[in-house]
């Protein structure tokens, strides 16, 4: 069964430094997403990401977030200067089977535990 | 805005009984999914189950099954005969105007 796959499975940074995560969505899914689990919390909506653009994003995707597509594969999330507090699980999703709406069922990756110190 | 409420955060069943967890929501949407996912220790997002809010008829996947209720805005879980690997935390999720909106979860431990 196609799976969305996440890059890397965790990743260690200093405060202020860039990160880039990375996701290989599967590959017939149109819809993107982006979600944020601090630990032992709920799971957050960051942003999603369609026909080459953000659809939406919510209040915690400020200008330190930025998504990209690079290439027909990959979805990639940026986080230009990491503050404490993006420690987190960091979910990418995608959604498709054929409907390509919006209530489509989420398929996940396995997400990237992100730790800033 | 798109609200999605779990009042149970931990619940605890036998191995092979039955428990229900509760996901209640708020929607001004007429057609919608509701979705529970499971996210075991590995913190996967794995989906369990989902239902049609035009579909009058229960969501059921082999032990797993909803009993929605409309009106009431309701969507619970029901696992029957409850294995070891159940043991997760459950997230109700609704869609709105925005993507997925979850809920903040039920850890579900199973005894043996």
């Amino acid at each position: 069964e196609p799976e969305v796959t996440q890059t890397p499975s965790h990743q260690v940074t200093q405060m202020g430094q860039e990160v880039i995560l990375r996701c290989v969505p599967i590959s017939n899914h149109l819809y993107f997403y982006w979600y944020r689990q601090i630990l032992g919390q709920k799971v957050e909506f960051l942003v999603s990401f369609y026909n080459n653009e953000i659809s939406e994003k919510s209040e915690i995707f400020d200008d330190q977030f930025s998504v990209e597509r690079p290439d027909g594969s990959n979805f990639t999330l940026k986080i230009r200067s990491t503050k404490l507090e993006d420690s987190a699980m960091y979910f990418c999703a995608s959604d498709g089977e054929g409907s390509a709406g919006p209530n489509s069922p989420l398929h996940f990756g396995n997400g990237t535990r992100l730790t800033v110190t | 805005a798109q609200t999605v409420t779990q009042s149970q955060p931990e619940m605890s069943v036998q191995e092979a009984e039955t428990v229900t967890l509760s996901c209640t929501y708020d929607t001004s949407e007429s057609d919608y999914y509701l979705f529970w996912y499971k996210q075991p220790p590995s913190r996967q997002m794995i989906l369990v189950i989902r239902q049609e809010a035009y579909k009058q008829q229960n969501a059921t996947e082999n032990r797993f099954s909803v009993n929605f209720q409309k009106a009431a805005k309701s969507f619970s879980l029901k696992i029957s005969d409850s294995q070891l690997g159940d043991a997760a935390m459950y997230f109700c999720a609704s869609p709105g105007n925005t993507p997925l909106v979850f809920g903040k979860g039920t850890r579900l431990s199973v005894i043996a």
